[in-house]
């Protein structure tokens, strides 16, 4: 299986401050036929299901602020928020689809000082 | 629009059968791919299994021995059943076709 280590596990940040988290595989997530890494971001709120924020490593859905931004490749990716605000309090979990098992990280939580 | 929503019992009896159902709306099962996550309380997100479009199955090696996925199409729904349950099993149990459509989670309580 696929590890996937996210960390920080958590981290206090300021609102307007940027951050960034990490998320590392143990095996490479870049599918050499078309170029494509195969790694999601979701942004889980208390209470609520999960949400998608990135796709493909870097590719922004629909809806999803600019601030939100994608970056890695192979086995070492990070997510970086540009400017915290205050609804962004949340945790973070990156996600493999490059094979089965699909697997999650265990998460980086976001706390607003 | 797409929407899965999942149904099943709150509590469940230590070493009883869970039995949840997924019913999906906007997307045909013969085109997309089903996925059931749980979530323990306060813990992180587990794949558990998936329901191909073409009727494959495919598990967590976790959970395989004691877990079976199948659906109805006629009803547009996918079932979850696990066996044995015990109190980790707790948790939020999602279906999800990945990506971003979620159902709400419903939650089973593991106690006697």
């Amino acid at each position: 299986d696929i590890v996937m280590t996210q960390t920080p596990s958590s981290q206090a940040v300021s609102a307007g401050e940027k951050v960034t988290m990490s998320c590392k595989s143990s095996q490479s997530l870049l599918y050499s036929e078309n170029k494509k890494n195969y790694l999601a971001w979701y942004q889980q709120k208390p209470g609520q299901s999960p949400k998608l924020l990135i796709s493909w490593a870097s590719t922004r859905e629909s809806g999803v602020p600019d601030r939100f931004i994608g970056s890695g490749s192979g086995t070492d990716f990070t997510l970086t928020i540009s400017s915290v605000q205050a609804e962004d309090l949340a945790v973070y979990y990156c996600e493999q689809y490059y094979d089965t098992p699909l697997t999650f990280g265990s998460g980086t939580k976001l706390e607003i000082k | 629009q797409v929407q899965l929503t999942e149904s099943g019992p709150g509590l469940v009896h230590p070493s009883e059968t869970l039995s949840l159902t997924c019913t999906v709306s906007g997307f045909s099962l013969t085109g997309y791919s089903v996925y059931w996550v749980r979530q323990p309380s306060g813990k992180g997100l587990e794949w558990m299994g998936r329901m191909r479009y073409n009727g494959d199955t495919s598990y967590n090696s976790a959970l395989k021995s004691r877990l079976s996925i199948s659906r109805d199409t006629s009803k547009n729904q996918v079932f979850l059943k696990m066996n044995s349950l015990q109190t980790d099993d707790t948790g939020t149990y999602y279906c999800t076709r990945l990506g971003a459509y979620w159902g709400q989670g419903v939650m089973v309580t593991v106690s006697s």
